[in-house]
Formats: structure tokens, sequence, C-alpha cells
């Protein structure tokens, strides 16, 4: 079984419209998170959720919006999508203390938006 | 920020030797963190690091931090053509809620 599973895998779409990727996660951690990878690679964290409470919103335009249904699920939808968002979204996961262990990673979805 | 940088930004080496990539960071750190993404890929774990810990090792690949100059380097020895991807370091700052990631090292091993 995926530990941490994403779908869609690759999402293409026109700007202003409206979309949802979920994740889900078999490993029972506490602690959610949904990160960006632009085309230069870098990652940056977006936001984090621990048991289905928000922990971190880093600053993301309101456009964005997570939901944590349960603890196994946090989807991330995204109204009003603009160009500048096509990157790869990638969920992760972390256990007790998740900070002080490692993350694991879903296989991400890369989102273009023309 | 706590961003770390990476050094070199792309790596590439015959199979069989030895790859070493440095990650340098700005502020105190409670651990440090390598990470391998292969193409089209999520992340996955390679190595945590303490701040109280000069050096870790597992299987090929061997970690070390100094907290003194805030870098780190991660060593593979003997590389595989299975080695070839990208590597990031990531940090957690001293009472931080989240992992700041590096910009990466783009490794190639040519066979």
């Amino acid at each position: 079984d995926t530990a941490v599973s994403q779908t869609p895998k690759y999402l293409v779409t026109q700007m202003g419209n409206d979309k949802s990727i979920k994740c889900e996660q078999n490993l029972g951690h506490d602690t959610m998170y949904w990160y960006k990878q632009d085309s230069k690679k870098f990652l940056k964290i977006m936001f984090s959720y621990n048991n289905k409470e928000l922990i971190i919103n880093e600053t993301v335009p309101n456009r964005f919006s997570p939901k944590s249904p349960d603890k196994a699920h946090l989807n991330l939808h995204i109204n009003s999508l603009e160009l500048g968002d096509s990157a790869v979204y990638f969920c992760a996961t972390g256990g007790p203390s998740a900070l002080s262990n490692e993350q694991f990673f879903g296989p991400g979805t890369r989102l273009t938006v023309l | 920020s706590q961003q770390g940088e990476e050094d070199p930004q792309a790596l590439s080496i015959q199979e069989g030797e030895n790859a070493t990539m440095n990650c340098s960071y700005k502020t105190s750190i409670n651990n440090l963190q390598w990470y391998r993404q292969n193409s089209g890929r999520g992340l996955v774990h390679l190595i945590l690091i303490r701040s109280n810990e000069r050096e870790k090792h597992s299987g090929r690949l061997r970690v070390t931090l100094d907290t003194s100059k805030k870098s780190s380097s991660l060593l593979i020895t003997a590389s595989r053509a299975a080695d070839t991807a990208s590597y990031f370091c990531a940090t957690v700052g001293r009472g931080a809620q989240k992992l700041v990631f590096g910009q990466g090292t783009r490794l190639t091993i040519n066979p």
C-alpha cells in the first residue's frame, strides 16, 4: 500500500478555473503538509495541519484553501487559478514530534495552468 | 531566512566515484535532514542529524554537521547509476514548526 497518495498526478486546466488536489495517508500520522515545488525545484511549505487543525499558513494567497476532513486526509482547493500556480504540489506527513523525525512525501501533483 | 543553500547546484561523476554535496544554513537549528528526489517523484528521506550530533552513517551515506560553520555535507561512496537524483538538505530551526529546504544538488552518475 502507498503510504501517502495524491490524486490526480497531473492536472491541466485553464486560468480562472477552480480545482482540487486530494491527499490521503495510511501511516496514522497526526501532521500533514502541503508543499509547492516551482520550476527551479525550490520546495516551500504552504500549510501544515495537526489532527485536523491548521498550524502553519505560509502567507499563501487565500485562493488556496486546505481542508482536512479527518486525520488521514488533507485536500487542497485552489480558486481562480493563475499562471503562476503552475508547479508540482506535494503532500507530506510526519509522525509524533513530526519535525524531529522524517517526513513522508506523496508522489506529487503536477499542475499546469494555461 | 533559514533557507539552506546547496553546493554545487549540479554534480556529474563516474560510477564508482564518491559524491560530496554541501549545505549551508543561516540560523540555529534543531536538526538537519537530507532527502533524495528522483525525476518525477516525491522526496524520500535519507538521514536526519540532530544539532548535538557531528556525524551519521547509513549504508553508503555519510552526513556531517558543523554547527559552528552552519554547514552539513552528504557523502555518497561508491556511487551507482541509481543514485542519479536531486538531493536536498532541509533544516528545522529552533522553535520552528516547519522544514525549510535548500535548492538542491542535481547529481548525475555516468555509467
